[in-house]
């Protein structure tokens, strides 16, 4: 069945150095791939969206990067804050969206 | 914030009742998608509503069941509720189509005891 794979579950980095999040997908049909980010106790927020035409976004310090052909995807968060501090969820959807574990970013002191 | 409204945020049943959670999708949206979030667990699809037909399904029994209305909210119920059935219940609304953003609502917290 469709499946998305993100890795890793748990990352730390120093404060103002960069993170980055791995995502694929098996659906080759997908078209859109957005990231949530997610706060204890709160709802998953939309930071970055790519869809399928494109194969580079960026946002301020966010990035998302997509590789159709290898199907897979990445978020980039640079100069990273203690407020990055997070559960990140990569997804992929065609006529559904399917989630990945989640990765847990700390942003060390 | 979404547009996208839950209710309850919070409840407390028993196993073996049933529960009823609703939705009011962002104005404009006619998709709305049911997740089930278990505690350090992302989102599972449970199913997708379009123009109140069920479009789509994730691995979830039959006593989980919804409905859409003509104003496109939406209701989750769920039977012969289980221990494991406890988890964080989203809410999202999008337009159809497979390119569109979806927006999640504040989500429903469901303690089976």
């Amino acid at each position: 069945g469709e499946n998305v794979e993100q890795h890793p579950s748990t990352l730390s980095v120093q404060e103002g150095d960069s993170a980055v999040i791995k995502c694929t997908y098996s659906d080759s049909a997908s078209n859109y791939f957005p990231w949530y980010k997610q706060e204890l106790g709160k709802r998953p927020q939309l930071i970055i969206d790519i869809r399928s035409n494109v194969g580079e976004k960026k946002d301020q310090r966010i990035a998302v990067t997509l590789n159709k052909t290898a199907k897979h995807f990445s978020l980039h968060i640079t100069e990273t804050q203690p407020e990055d501090s997070a559960v990140y969820f990569c997804a992929a959807r065609h006529d559904k969206i399917i989630f990945g574990k989640g990765t847990r970013l700390h942003i060390l002191p | 914030e979404t547009g996208v409204t839950q209710s309850p945020t919070h409840l407390i049943k028993t196993r073996g009742q049933q529960v009823t959670l609703r939705c009011s999708s962002q104005s404009g949206h006619n998709t709305v998608s049911w997740y089930q979030q278990a505690l350090g667990q992302g989102p599972q699809f449970i199913f997708q509503y379009y123009r109140e037909e069920e479009n789509g399904r994730g691995n979830f029994p039959p006593r989980f069941s919804g409905l859409q209305f003509p104003n496109y909210s939406s209701e989750l119920n769920v039977n012969a509720l289980e221990l494991d059935d406890s988890a964080l219940y989203l809410c999202a609304s999008s337009l159809e189509g497979g390119g569109n953003t979806i927006y999640f609502g504040e989500g429903s917290w469901l303690t089976v005891v």
